[in-house]
């Protein structure tokens, strides 16, 4: 079955950085599209960044535009997302998250169970 | 970015009600929307997506309908396991936009 498994989270200052890892299994990680999805305490859910199934397209929320770079290796069939210059409103329990399909426009079938950062000082 | 309005933030309702939940996009994202649930301490769970369709495995009381900027969601006959938080979510463009979620309490 498929499962998404996020590492590397943890306590960390004000401007630090972080390397979160999400572990595929399951599916054919190489074929899909892959997502970090963040989510404050309390709060609701806020998409993060996207990178394509090849590694070579990307995007990024603005709020983490410049400090936060998404990438993958497809033969460890492993997500990674670099965090840097963290600030205290990234504190979240940070998700990893499928496309469901193979085009541009889906929907995240499967989700990671989270790995919870936190900046503070 | 598309901007994705919930109502309401938050309902409450008994086991066998029929609930509806409702989220506009701030502009015309066709069908391509999709609804979460979520239960506390969690990972959110995908229901319907292309605005009506039921992911597999999910039990056919939940449906949903709309396109272009309005969609519903509802639940037909409220069970205890459905006592949860629901989220839209657009995939038209990026960014991918959610709704701020609607608790379903008892």
């Amino acid at each position: 079955q498929v499962l998404l498994v996020e590492s590397g989270g943890g306590v960390v200052q004000p401007g630090g950085s972080l390397r979160l890892s999400c572990a595929a299994s399951g599916f054919t990680f190489s074929s899909y599209g892959m997502h970090w999805i963040r989510q404050a305490p309390g709060r609701g859910l806020e998409w993060v960044a996207f990178i394509a199934s090849n590694g070579i397209k990307n995007d990024y929320a603005d709020s983490v535009k410049g400090r936060f770079t998404i990438s993958r290796d497809n033969a460890r069939r492993t997500l990674y997302l670099q965090v840097k210059s963290l600030r205290v409103e990234d504190t979240a329990v940070y998700y990893c998250a499928k496309d469901q399909g193979l085009s541009e426009y889906e929907q995240f079938d499967y989700w990671g169970q989270g790995a919870l950062v936190t900046v503070s000082s | 970015a598309i901007r994705m309005t919930q109502s309401p933030s938050s309902l409450s309702a008994s086991t066998g009600d029929r609930v509806t939940i409702t989220c506009r996009a701030s502009q015309d994202i066709s069908t391509y929307l999709a609804w979460y649930q979520q239960k506390p301490g969690k990972a959110p769970k995908l229901l319907i997506y292309a605005a009506s369709t039921l992911q597999s495995g999910v039990p056919s009381r939940f449906s949903g309908s709309g396109s272009g900027t309005d969609f519903d969601l509802t639940i037909s006959c409220l069970q205890s396991e459905d006592f949860a938080t629901y989220y839209c979510q657009q995939y038209y463009n990026y960014p991918r936009t959610f709704g701020q979620g609607t608790k379903v309490e008892i």
